[in-house]
């Protein structure tokens, strides 16, 4: 079974700063997917950034950016130029190939302070 | 991104009733779709995987009698919570793979938070 971790329940940073929220996971795939999703205080999940294992190239999404060292298994997100609106809580996932549920970490509160 | 709709974003019922929650995918066809559940300031379980045509899948400790998920059409995932009861509050959230990418990332409907007294 795959497993998600974020070692970080909250953390916060400057309005302009720039924050990395940490993901961890355990799998026994070769190929698969990774996800970071934001859901805000409506609930709404929304997604922020995927990566393809078999790509090397680390994915990135206007100020969002992820780290991901698949021999590590280790997956971060880099929020640059941190804005009021990026305050809620982040969730990193794991998915397999194929038609597939996602596994989640228990997420990662981000205030961002003016 | 693709566009999933959750009906109703909020019910309240009484102990012993039951409750209808639709999941529509609205400008994809979703053969599959998933149902998740969020209590309070946790992260998100999945409770089944729902298959258009053919039963759902349960996972562990999910009760496949209490909750009863169908899926007739290709657009269109139900959730049934029957004789709830309080401990069945909680926030439920569906999910369909977009086929235009592959079925490789998966879109959320905004939630239904069910209050059971």
């Amino acid at each position: 079974a795959q497993t998600v971790t974020q070692s970080q329940p909250e953390m916060s940073v400057q309005e302009a700063e720039t924050v990395t929220l940490s993901c961890t996971y355990d799998t026994s795939e070769n190929n698969y997917y990774l996800f970071w999703y934001k859901q805000p205080p409506s609930r709404q999940m929304i997604l922020v950034i995927r990566q393809e294992a078999y790509k090397q190239q680390n994915a990135t999404e206007n100020r969002f950016s992820v780290n991901f060292q698949k021999a590590a298994k280790s997956f971060s997100l880099k929020i640059s130029d941190s804005q009021l609106g990026d305050t809620a809580m982040y969730f990193c996932a794991f998915m397999k190939m194929g038609n597939t549920p996602l596994v989640f970490g228990k997420g990662t509160r981000l205030s961002v302070i003016a | 991104g693709a566009v999933v709709s959750q009906h109703p974003s909020r019910v309240i019922c009484k102990s012993g009733t039951s409750v209808k929650i639709e999941c529509r995918s609205l400008d994809f066809q979703a053969t599959t779709m998933f149902w998740y559940r969020q209590f309070p300031k946790q992260s998100l379980m999945l409770m089944a995987t729902s298959n258009e045509g053919s039963k759902a899948t349960y996972e562990q400790g999910v009760e496949k009698d209490k909750f009863l998920i169908n899926h007739a059409s290709l657009t269109l995932s139900t959730l049934t919570v029957t004789s709830a009861h309080p401990e069945d509050s909680s926030f439920y959230i569906c999910s369909a793979p977009d086929p235009g990418q592959g079925r490789n990332t998966q879109y959320f409907g905004p939630g239904t938070r069910l209050t059971v007294l």
